[in-house]
């Protein structure tokens, strides 16, 4: 069974600090990694991809990669009460397998 | 770019009947569309995988024949429901694959209540 795991939260943090977000995995096998971010009652958005060990920054956000440690991250900065949702880790899995495998998501409340 | 439309929303139906779910693909060929499901403080599960022209591929433990899966053409995929029952209540959502090798990109979701 591949799996994707999360803290389910909810996760508080004050307006303007930075939100971490973890997640494992547990195909070792997998080679890309996304964030969505999951408003109550809508589809998940992509916030950011990852697919090389290392930090990939986009505006505020920056997702971290570990394959040895099977660990991917996101960060937050200058958090936003509008950042206040749910976060999904979700992992390609390796051997041709095409669809997500979603973790049960992260819920983040920003704190004005 | 990269919409995927899908539709309806919303629906409330009896149970023991059938309902339809459409999601296209607006600006691009879908090749492949996967099928989610996510009930209510759940992740989303991956229910099928349709590609254009050929059967869909079921996740173990979904029923194939009660989740009728329909990808006739490459902007257009199909998830009828049938004989659905209160248990099949849930939030069902399409992803296509866009783009480079690993995006995606969701359709906004069909909220399924059945009574």
């Amino acid at each position: 069974q591949k799996e994707v795991e999360q803290n389910s939260g909810p996760l508080s943090v004050p307006e303007g600090a930075i939100a971490s977000l973890n997640c494992t995995y547990s195909d070792r096998g997998s080679q890309s990694f996304f964030w969505y971010r999951q408003y109550s009652g809508k589809s998940p958005e992509l916030i950011m991809s990852i697919y090389s060990n290392g930090d990939k920054e986009d505006g505020r956000f920056t997702a971290q990669l570990n394959k040895a440690s099977q660990y991917v991250s996101l960060l937050i900065r200058d958090s936003q009460p509008s950042d206040s949702a749910t976060y999904l880790c979700a992992v390609k899995p390796g051997g041709g397998a095409d669809g997500l495998t979603f973790g049960k998501g992260t819920h983040l409340i920003i704190q004005p | 770019g990269a919409v995927v439309s899908q539709h309806p929303s919303r629906v409330i139906c009896k149970s023991g009947t059938s309902v339809k779910i459409e999601c296209r693909s607006l600006d691009f060929q879908a090749t492949t569309m996967f099928w989610y499901r996510q009930f209510p403080k759940q992740s989303l599960m991956l229910m099928a995988t349709s590609n254009e022209g050929s059967k869909a591929t079921y996740e173990q433990g979904v029923e194939k024949d009660k989740f009728l899966i329909n990808h006739a053409s490459l902007t257009l995929s199909t998830l009828t429901v049938t004989s659905a029952h209160p248990e099949d209540s849930s939030f069902y959502i399409c992803s296509a694959r866009v783009g480079g090798l690993y995006g995606y990109t969701f359709g906004s979701g069909t909220r399924l209540t059945v009574v």
